[in-house]
């Protein structure tokens, strides 16, 4: 079992909608939990850290679920500028901080 | 611009030959991450320093690769004897280490491609 599984996606999306990605982890002692957002052919940069009790940055809402070992992300009026790759992150506290990416959620959102 | 810095951008090898990358973090970072990201996947875990100390790496690493970080500053990556399996984008990041997680700032990559 991968350590952190993402929806595969694509996701196809006109502009205006509502998506909602998903993520699980398999090991409890993951400590932090984050979204990244991946551009084509560009680096990784953080989109947010997610904390238990739900967080919201604009159109942004990221929430965790310890219980369930479960992140999503919901993107609200999606924009053309919202088309790229959604990584979910986790890190483990294993002595150092192991951080670990999900193989990512392809978003398109089209005109 | 003072942010992570990767060297060489490209680099194509023939099968069998020994390769090195060099990243450089942002100075005050004492977190260094190595990744390798294939076409469709995601960044995956290679290895991880605290300072010039090696702290984890990855199990599904061969003995084909080593980092090394020696002052704690600057990092290699080495590849001996390549294989054309080892085709990908190399990332390197850094973070501040502070306490707990902070975000990682990645570099530009380099991309190997063994031939």
């Amino acid at each position: 079992r991968k350590e952190v599984e993402q929806d595969p996606g694509p996701f196809n999306v006109p502009e205006g909608a509502t998506v909602a990605f998903n993520c699980t982890y398999s090991n409890s002692a993951s400590q932090s939990f984050f979204w990244y957002r991946q551009d084509c052919r560009k680096e990784p940069k953080l989109l947010m850290s997610v904390y238990s009790s739900g967080n919201e940055d604009g159109r942004f809402t990221a929430q965790l679920n310890r219980a369930s070992q479960y992140i999503s992300l919901l993107i609200r009026d999606s924009k053309l500028s919202d088309s790229a790759t959604y990584l979910c992150v986790v890190t483990l506290n294993t002595g150092g901080f192991k951080t670990i990416f999900g193989a990512g959620t392809r978003l398109f959102v089209k005109a | 611009d003072t942010g992570v810095s990767q060297d060489p951008r490209h680099k194509i090898t023939k099968r069998g030959q020994n390769v090195t990358f060099r990243c450089d973090p942002i100075s005050e970072h004492n977190r260094l991450y190595w990744y390798r990201q294939t076409l469709g996947q995601g960044p995956e875990f290679l290895t991880y320093f605290q300072n010039e100390a090696q702290l984890e790496k990855s199990r599904l690493l061969s003995d084909r690769f080593s980092a090394e970080r020696p002052k704690g500053s600057f990092s290699t990556l080495e590849i001996q004897r390549t294989e054309q399996g080892d085709s990908a984008m190399y990332l390197c990041a850094s973070s501040r280490g502070d306490r707990g997680h902070s975000p990682l700032h990645f570099g530009n990559g380099t991309r190997l491609t063994v031939t």
